[in-house]
C-alpha cells in the first residue's frame, strides 16, 4: 500500500493554458474522487468514478473540466483554458468501501 | 442535501490543555460522519470515523468524538493537545448510500501555544 499518490504536486501555469493532473489511487480501490480545495475552505465535491465509470458530476466542474479513468486505474483531471478562479488545491481521493477514502497529497495549482 | 456547519474557524489553546472542535450537519438521510485532519501543504489524513454502534468514537493520536442524533453534533475532543496538533481540522459527512461522496466543512484551524 503506497497510497494515493498525485503528479505533480504544483503547477504554475498561465492564463488560458491547459493543465493536465494525474492521480494514481491505491491498487484495487474501485472508487474515485476528485475534491477541489480553496484556501480557507473546505474541500469541495468535483467529480466521482466507480472502476471507470464516471458516475457523477458536480455543477462545479465546468465545461472546462475533464476527468477520465481509463481502464478503471489512474485518474486524469483536465482544465482547459485555465482561469485565474481556478487556481485552487485539487486532490484526489480513493476507497474501497465506505470504511474511509484515502487521499494524495493534491497538486496546487496557479494560474498567474 | 446535506450540510456541514464547523462554527469555529480557529481555537487557540495551550499545550496540555482539553480541546473540542464544533460540527453541526445537516441532511433528510441516514450519514456517515468522519473527521479529517490537514498539515499544511499535504493531503487529508483520517482521525476517526460513525458509521453506526456506539455513539463514543475513538480515533488516531488521543481525538475521541461523540455522535448526537438529536442535536445533529459530531464534536471533536482531545484531553490534552500537543504542539504537534497544530493544523487544520475538517468535519465530513456522505450519505449512507450512492456515491459516498464527502461534504466537507469549512475547517478549523487548531493551533496549540507552548
Amino acid at each position: 500500500d503506497t497510497g494515493v499518490s498525485q503528479n505533480p504536486r504544483h503547477k504554475i501555469t498561465k492564463r488560458g493554458q491547459n493543465v493536465t493532473f494525474r492521480c494514481d489511487p491505491i491498487s484495487e480501490h474501485n472508487r474515485l474522487y476528485w475534491y477541489r480545495q480553496t484556501l480557507g475552505q473546505g474541500p469541495e465535491f468535483l467529480t466521482y468514478f466507480q472502476n471507470e465509470a464516471q458516475l457523477e458530476k458536480s455543477r462545479l466542474l465546468s465545461d472546462r473540466f475533464s476527468a477520465e479513468r481509463p481502464k478503471g486505474s489512474f485518474s486524469t483531471l483536465e482544465i482547459q483554458r485555465t482561469e485565474q478562479g481556478d487556481s485552487a488545491m485539487y486532490l484526489c481521493a480513493s476507497s474501497r468501501d465506505i470504511i474511509e477514502a484515502f487521499f494524495g497529497q493534491g497538486t496546487r495549482l496557479t494560474v498567474v | 442535501a446535506q450540510s456541514v456547519t464547523q462554527l469555529d474557524s480557529q481555537v487557540p489553546v495551550f499545550e496540555e490543555a482539553p480541546v473540542e472542535l464544533r460540527c453541526n450537519y445537516s441532511s433528510s438521510v441516514s450519514v456517515y460522519l468522519f473527521w479529517y485532519v490537514q498539515y499544511p501543504n499535504q493531503g487529508l489524513q483520517l482521525l476517526l470515523k460513525y458509521l453506526s454502534g456506539s455513539t463514543l468514537v475513538k480515533g488516531i493520536n488521543g481525538f475521541e468524538a461523540e455522535f448526537n442524533k438529536s442535536q445533529t453534533s459530531f464534536h471533536l475532543r482531545k484531553p490534552s493537545v500537543h504542539i504537534s496538533d497544530t493544523a487544520e481540522y475538517f468535519c465530513a459527512v456522505s450519505e449512507s448510500s450512492g456515491t459516498y461522496k464527502y461534504i466537507f466543512g469549512t475547517g478549523t484551524r487548531l493551533k496549540v501555544l507552548a
